[in-house]
């Protein structure tokens, strides 16, 4: 499975962009980049993905460099919920069944100050 | 829609005890997946599965067992407790492609004395 390497921590104050980078030099041209995020004491949950396109949704936006060796996920107005792990996972779209896994790294502990 | 359910959420056994956690969605998802997360640790897959009848191994499947009978229910079955295998247990299920994301259960946290 390609690799994702992530900072172990990040901070932030309240309200402010946060930019969680994210290096996956080892990226196939069929993986997608997923993002999850897991609150303390909860379950993951899924935050955003894409291929080559940048992304939006309600809850970031993925940038996605040209070459696709590196993302950024943005949180556009940090807020004290979004303190979490944030964890960078490339899923592959092809391959027998391999496709269907979802391996996590450790991820970046983002801490929200008020 | 109820997404994807976790019984039970809390679960103690003796060493040695075999347990089953279940685990079933009802978004027709063909993919789903066990992992564990130990104290500090991140996630770490046990099995998975790409469909009814068609399971595989992950990362640390030693100690348990799956089986995918219905598309919804992918039970976790642990065959004789350890100590070593309390964590907090999730459940995840997906639609096929890479371009769709996971759900997650709230887990089930199992210890095992």
């Amino acid at each position: 499975d390609a690799k994702t390497t992530q900072p172990n921590s990040m901070e932030s104050n309240e309200e402010e962009p946060v930019h969680l980078p994210c290096n996956h030099s080892t990226i196939s041209g069929t993986d997608y980049i997923h993002w999850y995020r897991q609150l303390p004491s909860q379950g993951p949950e899924y935050v955003i993905h894409g291929l080559t396109s940048n992304v939006n949704n309600r809850m970031a936006s993925l940038a996605i460099a040209e070459d696709r060796k590196s993302s950024t996920l943005i949180l556009h107005r940090a807020t004290l919920r979004d303190a979490a792990v944030y964890y960078c996972i490339l899923r592959a779209n092809a391959g027998g069944t391999s496709y269907g896994k979802l391996t996590f790294g450790q991820g970046t502990i983002l801490t929200v100050h008020p | 829609n109820a997404g994807v359910t976790q019984t039970p959420k809390f679960q103690v056994l003796k060493t040695g005890q075999s347990m089953t956690l279940q685990c079933a969605q009802d978004m027709n998802h063909e993919y789903m997946s066990w992992y564990r997360q130990d104290p500090g640790m991140g996630l770490r897959l046990i099995h998975y599965s790409v469909g009814a009848g068609i399971t595989d191994q992950g990362e640390v499947p030693n100690g348990y067992n799956v089986s995918r009978s219905t598309t919804e229910d992918f039970p976790l079955r642990l065959l004789s407790a350890a100590p070593s295998q309390t964590s907090v247990y999730f459940c995840a299920s997906s639609r096929s492609r890479g371009a769709s994301g996971y759900t997650f259960g709230s887990g089930t946290r199992l210890t095992v004395v």
